[in-house]
């Protein structure tokens, strides 16, 4: 069966720090990956999607990046911590095509900028 | 870009009465997915849809794709206090390798 990893739990960083958050899959191959952010109450915002090995597709210009070095990892990092960068971060992964597309989500990383 | 209206937004009810919360949009979908969020946790996929006019059960929750395929909707019937969370309805169309998320119906449930 697929289970979906993501590290740490909870963060609590400084403004001005940098962060670097990780996702992984496993029991899956070739699996597209994809990096939301959920503020508190609200919705979800997609971040970046993965559709493979360093591809990456950024859907809103923010003060974050994404990078995908093996098939089933992928990551999200930031030079400078913003306050506005608070949040629920949630990463999830989907086999797509075939018509039969589901995605399932991983536990999520709270992250607290002060 | 596509959009996903969801209804209503939040949901005050009694233990034991049924809910009801649906997703329209204006473009025309391929599937449809159903989730429920708890608190601090990642949504989990409730019920997934794929053709028009399907209609699917699980347990109490039962989920229809529209024959127009622009909307679905989610019922759940005689509610209990775990229903309480956040319900989120996604489209995916044809061709894109994403989905498209409605802002979520939040269910309350008075004892």
């Amino acid at each position: 069966s697929q289970t979906i990893h993501q590290w740490p739990a909870t963060l609590v960083q400084p403004v001005g720090s940098p962060l670097s958050l990780e996702c992984t899959v496993e029991g899956t191959s070739n699996p597209n990956l994809y990096w939301y952010r959920q503020a508190a109450g609200r919705g979800l915002q997609l971040l970046f999607y993965s559709v493979g090995i360093g591809q990456i597709s950024s859907e809103v210009p923010q003060n974050l990046s994404a990078s995908r070095p093996q098939d089933r990892q992928f990551i999200l990092s930031s030079k400078k911590l913003l306050l506005s960068d608070s949040g629920f971060y949630l990463c999830a992964w989907s086999v797509w095509g075939g018509g039969l597309e589901t995605q399932y989500f991983g536990p999520g990383t709270r992250l607290l900028v002060l | 870009g596509q959009q996903l209206n969801q209804s209503p937004q939040s949901m005050f009810i009694q233990e034991g009465e049924d809910v009801s919360m649906n997703c329209t949009s204006s473009s025309i979908f391929n599937t449809w997915l159903w989730y429920k969020q708890d608190p601090g946790e990642g949504p989990v996929l409730l019920i997934a849809l794929y053709k028009a006019g399907e209609l699917t059960s699980n347990g109490r929750l039962t989920a229809q794709f529209g024959i127009t395929r622009k909307d679905s909707f989610l019922n759940i019937s005689a509610s209990i206090p775990s229903d309480v969370g956040i319900y989120f309805c996604a489209g995916a169309v044809q061709g894109a390798q994403k989905l498209v998320f409605g802002q979520g119906t939040r269910l309350t449930i008075n004892p």
